[in-house]
């Protein structure tokens, strides 16, 4: 158990809905990390956030946003889904920022849009 | 551009006998290199990692990896095969004075008995 939690699980949607994963990072740590995990694309970052701040973006859709909160949890929320959006996304912390600095992963939540 | 390659898709091993996967990057400088596990149904957890220093690193559960500058590969080892060590395994570069992670295709691991 990293200790980074993702909510939830699973999720099933429909094309055109929007949906929100959330993710809560290990306790002290202060960055949080959006990764999207699929056949084709592979293991991609999409975001970084940092105390609040987004510190780094990757490969995020227009349709995707995120934010962290005052206690440190952050969203992931995903609009007019496409059927290409299925995937795992996965939440990863960090006590700081930095690649030096080891990302600890959550579980994922795998989202399969119908 | 930064990039990972790692050429095996998918590696059968016996229980017992040595493992290799390798990983090859690309990267102007010498980057961070990271490898970790992702088991079925798991988030990933980090095997090893090389920033600087002795070029053949220690990680955890008996892995070990190798940074051959000459070659741009962090190839990960292990002398002799579990069942539990069936998984995925990715290869990532970390650029340097960066945040992101860049995660090559993975290699995924079947361990017969």
């Amino acid at each position: 158990d990293s200790g980074v939690t993702q909510t939830p699980k699973h999720l099933i949607t429909a094309t055109g809905q929007r949906v929100t994963l959330r993710c809560s990072p290990r306790s002290g740590d202060l960055s949080v990390y959006w990764y999207q995990q699929s056949l084709d694309q592979g293991l991609q970052f999409l975001i970084q956030y940092y105390n609040g701040e987004e510190r780094a973006k990757g490969n995020i859709l227009e349709r995707f946003s995120a934010q962290q909160f005052p206690d440190l949890h952050s969203e992931l929320n995903l609009s007019s889904l496409e059927l290409g959006d299925s995937a795992l996304y996965f939440c990863a912390s960090s006590v700081t920022t930095g690649v030096v600095d080891e990302q600890f992963f959550g579980p994922g939540t795998r989202l399969t849009v119908l | 551009a930064q990039s990972v390659t790692q050429p095996d898709i998918h590696i059968t091993v016996s229980e017992g006998a040595s493992l290799e996967l390798r990983c090859n990057y690309s990267y102007g400088a010498t980057p961070y290199l990271f490898w970790y596990v992702q088991s079925p149904g798991q988030g990933l957890q980090l095997l090893l990692k090389y920033f600087s220093g002795d070029t053949l690193v220690q990680g955890i559960k008996g892995f070990e990896a190798e940074f051959k500058r000459s070659q741009s590969s962090f190839n990960l080892r292990k002398p002799s095969v579990h069942w539990s060590d069936a998984a995925e395994y990715f290869c990532a570069v970390g650029p340097y004075n960066t945040d992101k992670l860049i995660f090559g295709t993975g290699t995924r691991l079947q361990v017969f008995p």
